[in-house]
């Protein structure tokens, strides 16, 4: 199995909203990652877990807060969003840390209204 | 400053005919450059790696040449097919920090036309 998986794929929710977009791999990968990727530019980094421990957050604001349960699991819990989070969130994981490939999920669209 | 730019923006061609597409990189100390395939909404796909040792490399349709003296490596797509139609991302790691990070260019959107 050579895929990452995200749920769901789509997501609309108001600014006083709580939810969760879910990311999972069955590859034995022990690095994952989340980014934030707005319309017609590149991917941007807003954590890294390495280990099931986070090791890089990309000064991103409280209101996004991420989770490892488990070497193949990967959450990140929304509160109280604004509008300009509206974006594709993109899960990716690689097999040990960034020195190697990394593979992306399908990404979650996220709307904030 | 590390910095990834790629040219040109966008592209259309015809299908059948080939294309290349450029990035121009300041990253240092570099550590890889890999270019990614997006479809529009999905993830990211790998098509390429090469280290600092390597020159170019392929993979089916796609060859991707490296210049490290230069900071240059382009992407070469022969025999465009529809399903070519995406964004193309040249992206380059950096080692700072402990931390191998990707600098990402702003992509190249190829538009393949029947």
């Amino acid at each position: 199995d050579t895929e990452v998986t995200q749920t769901p794929k789509h997501l609309v929710m108001g600014m006083t909203n709580k939810k969760s977009l879910k990311c999972e791999q069955h590859m034995g990968h022990r690095a994952m990652y989340w980014y934030k990727q707005k319309a017609k530019k590149p991917p941007e980094l807003m954590f890294v877990y390495s280990y099931e421990k986070l090791s890089i957050n990309e000064s991103v604001p409280s209101r996004f807060s991420p989770e490892c349960p488990n070497s193949s699991l990967l959450n990140l819990h929304l509160h109280a969003l604004q509008p300009e989070d509206s974006a594709l969130y993109l899960c990716a994981s690689s097999s040990r840390d960034s020195t190697d490939t990394q593979y992306f999920g399908p990404g979650t669209r996220l709307t904030v209204l | 400053k590390n910095q990834v730019e790629q040219s040109p923006q966008s592209l259309i061609i015809l299908e059948g005919k080939n294309c290349t597409l450029q990035c121009n990189y300041t990253v240092s100390p570099f550590s890889n450059l890999r270019w990614y395939k997006q479809d529009t909404g999905r993830g990211p796909v790998s098509l390429t790696i090469m280290t600092f040792s390597e020159n170019t490399k392929s993979n089916g349709r796609y060859t991707a040449t490296l210049d490290a003296d230069t900071k240059q490596s382009s992407l070469h797509i022969t025999a465009s097919q529809l399903s070519d139609s995406a964004s193309y991302i040249c992206v380059v790691s950096a080692f700072s920090g402990g931390y191998n990070k990707l600098i990402f260019g702003a992509g190249t959107r190829l538009a393949v036309h029947p």
